[in-house]
């Protein structure tokens, strides 16, 4: 069965723009979680969705917001960026809704910000 | 969630089986414990999770203590491939915004050959 695949794995922006990344979850998969990692923070949890409903958000201001589609596949979309947003960010899929935690992760899309 | 503790680092010798601590004091009878790892530039990789019995699967061993208030995740025979970010997390089951995985610092594993 393939993995967690997300595009694209690179990425430079500038200052003020915006971005989308994509995520297919694993086949069957109806839960997809977006995490941002950095240096300073870690892993830090972004937002979960199932069944195309946000379910559960963390604490990241609203610039950055995501969906997802009937078929599971996730975006999450970054405006008005800052050079603070540079970072790896992961999405991972489980099978069902949190709070089942048995995730697995893409190997992420490495945004900088210039 | 459920504070938990870990050593920073832990070394091991190849082949030999890795024993990785946890503390979480605060656990709550219904929550469950989780080890992820991340090996260097790659996402993080679930390994196993047990509410209170020890847990095997074709990664790892679980091993929670009576009182759960501890866990050890045992590496039984570690290669070089074993070296990783280790984290135990305990997600908390009380719903709203602590519905989460939130990741720690975590150990790092370093297999030596």
């Amino acid at each position: 069965k393939a993995g967690v695949t997300q595009t694209p794995r690179y990425l430079i922006k500038t200052r003020g723009q915006q971005v989308t990344l994509s995520c297919s979850p694993i086949s069957g998969h109806r839960s997809v979680s977006w995490y941002q990692q950095t240096p300073g923070q870690g892993l830090q949890f972004l937002f979960e969705y199932f069944s195309e409903t946000q379910r559960n958000k963390g604490n990241f201001p609203g610039r950055f917001s995501g969906r997802q589609f009937s078929n599971s596949r996730s975006e999450m979309n970054v405006s008005t960026l800052e050079l603070g947003d540079s970072a790896l960010y992961l999405c991972a899929s489980s099978l069902y809704a949190i709070p089942y935690y048995e995730q697995y992760f893409g190997p992420g899309t490495r945004l900088t910000v210039t | 969630d459920a504070k938990t503790t870990q050593p920073p680092s832990m070394d091991c010798a190849e082949g030999r089986a890795a024993n990785l601590p946890c503390n979480h004091s605060t656990i709550s009878g219904n929550e469950y414990v989780y080890w992820y790892r991340q090996i260097h530039s790659q996402g993080p990789q679930y390994i196993i999770h047990g509410l209170k019995n020890n847990e095997t699967n074709e990664m790892a061993s679980l091993i929670i203590t009576e009182d759960r208030k501890s866990s050890t995740l045992i590496l039984p025979h570690a290669t070089l491939r074993d070296t990783a970010v280790y984290y135990c997390i305990v997600p908390s089951n009380s719903g709203g915004s602590n519905y989460k995985l939130t990741f720690g610092k975590g150990t790092l594993l370093t297999v030596n050959p």
